[in-house]
């Protein structure tokens, strides 16, 4: 059974970057594609991003050059950098396992398992 | 904004029969997934591709689509499906990833 287990630091101030790494634990790493989702208090979910199993980045739109992902398949693990934070970055970080597949012509994608979430405040 | 549209509250009396939609132009060429997320828990994965469901997700779980609107249906709910619910999907661009806004299950 896969697990992901998250650090990284939890307060920051503005204008400072967000660092934080994801350990995948129990089942191959190389195999998948990775990602990252946050979800501030009290509302939803939004994709940040993502790295394939070729090292190969895809970003949200809304976050674009303000976002990192990287790889280390020799540890297992990925990590999400997002920089120049301010107080609107304030959320619970997740990583997470995408995977893919098709059925009918019709292409498919979920994200599991998950990891615990990080709580980064973002505050002066 | 979201480009996945759920309501923000549904409610179901104990044992009853509840759907929680999602709609969006992205869900016509891609299947949706849906999350279940109870309070300070990440969210878990309850159904994927076109109606499965992993394991140690309960068979009252199920998932169908028509059209742009993608659909969970609960049927007999119990009160530990009490949560948040969350529909996810590709974009309209199919590049990127989004999330519906979630809906609030209440089970009476």
């Amino acid at each position: 059974q896969v697990q992901l287990q998250q650090r990284g630091a939890g307060l920051l101030k503005p204008s400072e970057t967000l660092s934080l790494t994801c350990g995948v634990y129990g089942g191959s790493f190389s195999d998948y594609s990775w990602s990252w989702i946050r979800q501030p208090p009290g509302k939803g979910l939004q994709w940040i991003g993502e790295i394939n199993r070729g090292g190969r980045t895809n970003y949200s739109p809304s976050l674009g050059s303000r976002v990192t992902i990287s790889a280390d398949t020799s540890k297992s693990q990925f990590s999400l950098k997002l920089s120049s934070v301010t107080v609107a970055d304030t959320a619970v970080y997740y990583c997470a396992r995408l995977r893919s597949g098709y059925y009918h012509g019709f292409r498919f994608d979920w994200f599991d398992p998950w990891g615990q979430g990080t709580l980064v405040i973002v505050s002066s | 904004s979201s480009e996945l549209t759920q309501d923000p509250a549904v409610s179901v009396a104990l044992g009853q029969t509840v759907r929680i939609t999602c709609q969006g132009d992205g869900l016509r060429s891609y299947y949706a997934s849906w999350y279940r997320q109870k309070p300070g828990q990440a969210p878990v994965l309850v159904i994927y591709d076109k109606n499965s469901r992993p394991s140690g997700i309960p068979d009252r779980f199920s998932g169908s689509r028509s059209g742009n609107t993608a659909s969970l249906t609960i049927t007999g709910a119990q009160a530990e499906d009490e949560a948040d619910y969350y529909c996810n999907s590709r974009d309209s661009s199919g590049n990127h990833w989004v999330f519906g806004g979630g809906t609030k299950l209440t089970v009476l």
